[in-house]
């Protein structure tokens, strides 16, 4: 069985540029989260899609958009990059919403972002 | 505003003893734990879980605890494998929010040595 897979692995921008990274949820998956890890640190919380629907949001500025698509698959957009914005960007799938069991999630190896 | 804390960057550990991983938390909206191991170049690895109405999970060679007056969960591998050396991340999730909305700690670096 696939994993969650997510493209490209690696990319560089530079300031000012706008970035789509790409997530394809395990199948069955109807919820795809996103989570930014930077060097050093913990991932953080950046996105929940459910359904196709925003279910949550964490604290990052409107340049960062994203989507679900009718195969459940989704795409994260993060517009006028900043240097900050370089990060290991993980898409993370589960069947449900709730906690527990097969909710769990379940990562993809992660997109490397190198903004310049 | 740290709410989920790992204090030791570190640890290294002699493979067959027991690899001890501590995590502190401060938002007592939590009501459920994971435990998370990464290695490099791969994405986070679901390890164990804990509800908040336990004190402890087991799962094979891993075991977690919740100590809820103290908001403290700590994870117990026995015995430790070189295999086991990655880093551990702790996460919690709310009561209000689904379970796909985590907030993890800085996470561990264990290693464990042959």
């Amino acid at each position: 069985d696939a994993g969650v897979t997510q493209s490209p692995t690696h990319l560089i921008k530079t300031r000012g540029q706008q970035v789509t990274l790409r997530c394809s949820p395990i199948s069955g998956h109807k919820s795809v989260s996103w989570y930014q890890q930077v060097l050093g640190q913990g991932p953080q919380f950046i996105f929940q899609y459910y359904e196709k629907e925003e279910r949550g949001r964490g604290n990052f500025p409107d340049r960062f958009s994203a989507r679900q698509f009718p195969n459940y698959s989704s795409e994260l957009n993060v517009n006028a990059l900043l240097l900050g914005d370089s990060a290991l960007y993980l898409c993370a799938s589960s069947v449900g919403r709730g906690k527990g069991g097969a909710n769990v999630l379940t990562f993809g190896a992660g997109s490397r972002l190198t903004v310049l | 505003d740290q709410q989920v804390k790992q204090n030791s960057p570190s640890l290294s550990v002699q493979e067959g003893r027991i690899s001890i991983l501590n995590c502190d938390y401060t938002n007592s909206m939590f009501d459920y734990f994971l435990w998370y191991k990464k290695y490099p170049a791969e994405g986070p690895t679901f390890l164990i879980s804990i509800s908040s109405i336990k004190d402890k999970n087991e799962d094979g060679r891993f075991t977690v605890f919740l100590n809820k007056s103290a908001k403290h969960l700590s994870l117990h591998i026995v015995p430790s494998q070189p295999g086991d050396s990655a880093v551990y991340f702790c996460a919690a999730s709310g009561w209000e929010t689904s379970g796909s909305r985590l907030t993890f700690g800085e996470g561990t670096q264990l290693t464990v040595n042959p």
